[in-house]
């Protein structure tokens, strides 16, 4: 069956430290891959997007994904963090008319 | 810059009572979705609409729930009766489609229900 995992439940990380949350994905074929981000009570926002090509994008806020075929994974990362980057992640993969989320990552920053 | 349409922003309602959400999608979109996002989780697909028309409605518990997009633009998701278990937030989300694929789905604020 196709899903999305987020290992990783809750991260902490210091202000001004790197960050990366992993992704995982199991499709048949490679999917159309993307990070959201959700703040509390707020709808999703839209942080990057692979398609194809080269398999290091980026996004807004200063993030950046990598894609990897090998890994099946598709991880977020971003150099220095900063207090309001503090809310949940969602990974999600689109294969033909069938779109799926992680469970996602909330992200505590510690000033 | 154009956005998706969520009304209301918060709903409480006992159980057994019926309830309904309203999403405007931006403009010239032609899919609209409609996901549940328990607590924790992450959203998972209810409907799906191209146009007028249901493209995925597999996993709406269509005994309780209905959905429409009577005229292809603004849709309505329907809950009777509620329960408690529909306690969540509902999110809708629109994209302009290409050979099955979203490649971008913008949301909505949500709306927030609360099930007592």
């Amino acid at each position: 069956a196709q899903s999305v995992t987020q290992p990783d439940i809750h991260i902490t990380v210091s202000e001004g430290a790197s960050l990366e949350l992993r992704c995982n994905y199991s499709y048949g074929a490679t999917p159309y891959l993307f990070w959201y981000v959700q703040s509390p009570g707020q709808g999703l926002q839209l942080l990057l997007k692979y398609f194809s090509g080269d398999t290091l994008v980026q996004g807004i806020k200063g993030f950046e994904a990598e894609f990897k075929r090998s890994q099946s994974s598709f991880n977020l990362r971003k150099p220095s963090v900063h207090w309001s980057d503090a809310a949940e992640y969602f990974c999600a993969a689109e294969g033909e008319n069938d779109m799926r989320f992680g469970a996602g990552t909330r992200l505590t920053v510690k000033p | 810059e154009a956005e998706v349409a969520q009304s209301p922003r918060y709903k409480i309602t006992e159980k057994s009572q019926a309830v309904a959400f309203w999403c405007d999608p931006i403009s010239g979109h032609a899919t609209l979705y409609w996901y549940r996002q328990i607590l924790g989780q992450g959203p998972e697909l209810l409907v799906q609409f191209q146009d007028e028309s249901v493209v995925d409605d597999s996993q709406l518990p269509k005994d309780r729930f209905s959905a429409e997009r009577l005229k292809g633009v603004d849709s309505t998701l329907k809950i009777q009766p509620a329960e408690l278990g529909d306690s969540a937030m509902y999110l809708c989300a629109s994209s302009i489609p290409s050979g099955g694929y979203s490649y971008e789905q913008y949301f909505g604020p949500g709306t927030r229900l609360t099930v007592t």
